[in-house]
């Protein structure tokens, strides 16, 4: 058990809807990342936030927003959904952020199967 | 921008036998991490490397971090059914920024 939760842990619905992912980082972590991996592949990250600031983004579509709340769960919005958008969702917790020595370890939820049919 | 290039992308083999995978960029690495994601889980450290020429071991499992801190070797000797999964390293490129490998794809065959 790596400590962070993600909700909910499948999810099946149609195109054109709209779907929230929700993350609860290890206690005590401030920094949250949203991965999307689709089938047999590796990781796309999408977005980082640190202590409810975005941080940094990736390849994340302009259909999809995320936030971190002041408790500093997380939460992904999916939008407008396209058959294409179906994958695992993963979210990862670290304590802080990544520096020049940075030798951290990502903990990562089990991830939400998202299939958009 | 920093690439990570792993290889190879899929891998099967039988119990007990050995295998490297590795993983390769053009820039140098700060720091090289190796995670294994088993089906239907998320990704896990197994190890993180630091200095050029460094090796750790991990019981069956042997990393190496090249002497010029550009590629990095994952060797499992004796490889049984419970290695199987998706191998990841991860770098980060001179942003900080956390730069992913696509994956080594291991089926080990009982």
């Amino acid at each position: 058990d790596s400590g962070v939760t993600q909700t909910p842990k499948h999810l099946i619905t149609a195109t054109g809807q709209r779907v929230t992912l929700r993350c609860s980082p290890r206690s005590g972590d401030l920094s949250v990342y949203w991965y999307q991996q689709s089938l047999d592949q590796g990781l796309q990250f999408l977005i980082q936030y640190y202590n409810g600031e975005e941080r940094a983004k990736g390849n994340i579509l302009e259909r999809f927003s995320a936030q971190q709340f002041p408790d500093l769960h997380s939460e992904l919005n999916l939008s407008s959904l396209e058959l294409g958008d179906s994958a695992l969702y993963f979210c990862a917790s670290t304590p802080g952020l990544a520096g020049e020595f940075y030798t951290g370890e990502l903990f990562f939820g089990e991830g939400s199967r998202l299939t958009v049919l | 921008t920093q690439l990570l290039e792993q290889s190879p992308q899929f891998l099967s083999i039988q119990e007990g036998e050995n295998l490297t995978v590795y993983c390769n960029s053009s820039s140098v690495f700060s720091s090289l991490q190796w995670y294994r994601q088993e089906p239907g889980e998320g990704p896990v450290l197994l190890v993180t490397v630091v200095t050029g020429g460094e090796v750790k071991k991990l019981k069956r499992l042997t990393f190496q971090f090249g002497d010029a801190r550009k590629d990095s070797s994952l060797h499992i000797t004796a490889a049984q059914p419970g290695d199987t999964g998706l191998y990841l390293c991860v770098s980060m490129d001179s942003n900080y920024q956390l730069i992913w490998g696509a994956g080594t794809k291991l089926i080990i065959k009982p």
